[in-house]
């Protein structure tokens, strides 16, 4: 079955460790994206790549870093420099014609 | 600048027409998304809309006016399940997918 998988579903982590979010998908889906979701908001964009090795920096990149070397996988990391990096991430791909973006079921992040 | 806005919460009956509104100020658009939301879910889709005009899918209707940076989720014959959180995004010409901070819906009996 195609689709997109985020692991793991719930991720605990000291404070000034770094952190690497997985994200595949078998969609042969060109677009990928990185979000946000703080409890009670919606989503913030962090990076999205439109092809292997390109990215750009959404709207708030700070902290974060990616790397796409592979169309089938686009990683997050939550760095140190991340003030605060409890949150909800959600990674979503989409063909270049985008009439859907198909989300994974997301890695709920904790920093102690 | 980008800006997306949708209400924050509304509240509706059960059986009743609920429409969510959503107006968008973008870098170019490509097209305009409807996701649903449950509480601690990834969201789902809903709906697309590139051209003016409303799209209907089953109980979900969505439309887009874009000379008026305006679209609205029009949900008919509401039940308890539809109780979420909606999603309004805009997928500019940059190839960025921006959301809106969604729409709170609570359905009442």
């Amino acid at each position: 079955d195609g689709g997109i998988t985020q692991s793991p579903k719930y991720l605990f982590r000291k404070e000034g460790q770094n952190v690497t979010l997985s994200c595949e998908q078998n969609l042969n889906h060109d677009a990928m994206y990185w979000y946000r979701q703080d409890p009670g908001q919606g989503l913030r964009l962090i990076y999205y790549s439109q092809i292997v090795n390109d990215f750009q920096k959404g709207d708030i990149a700070e902290g974060y870093s990616v790397s796409r070397e592979k169309k089938e996988s686009f990683p997050l990391t939550v760095t140190s420099a991340q003030k605060n990096p409890t949150a909800f991430y959600l990674c979503a791909s989409s063909g270049l014609r985008v009439v859907e973006a198909f989300f994974g079921q997301g890695t709920r992040l904790t920093v102690v | 600048g980008q800006n997306i806005d949708q209400p924050t919460e509304m509240t509706a009956t059960e059986g009743a027409i609920v429409q969510i509104n959503c107006t968008y100020q973008t870098s170019g658009f490509n097209g305009l998304f409807w996701y649903q939301q449950h509480a601690g879910e990834a969201p789902t889709f809903l709906s697309y809309n590139v051209l003016d005009g409303l799209e209907e899918k089953g109980r979900f209707s969505s439309f887009l006016s874009r000379s008026k940076g305006y679209s609205y989720l029009l949900l008919k014959e509401l039940q308890m399940k539809d109780s979420a959180s909606y999603l309004c995004a805009v997928y500019n010409q940059g190839g960025k997918l921006i959301f809106g901070q969604g729409t709170e819906l609570s359905v009442k009996p």
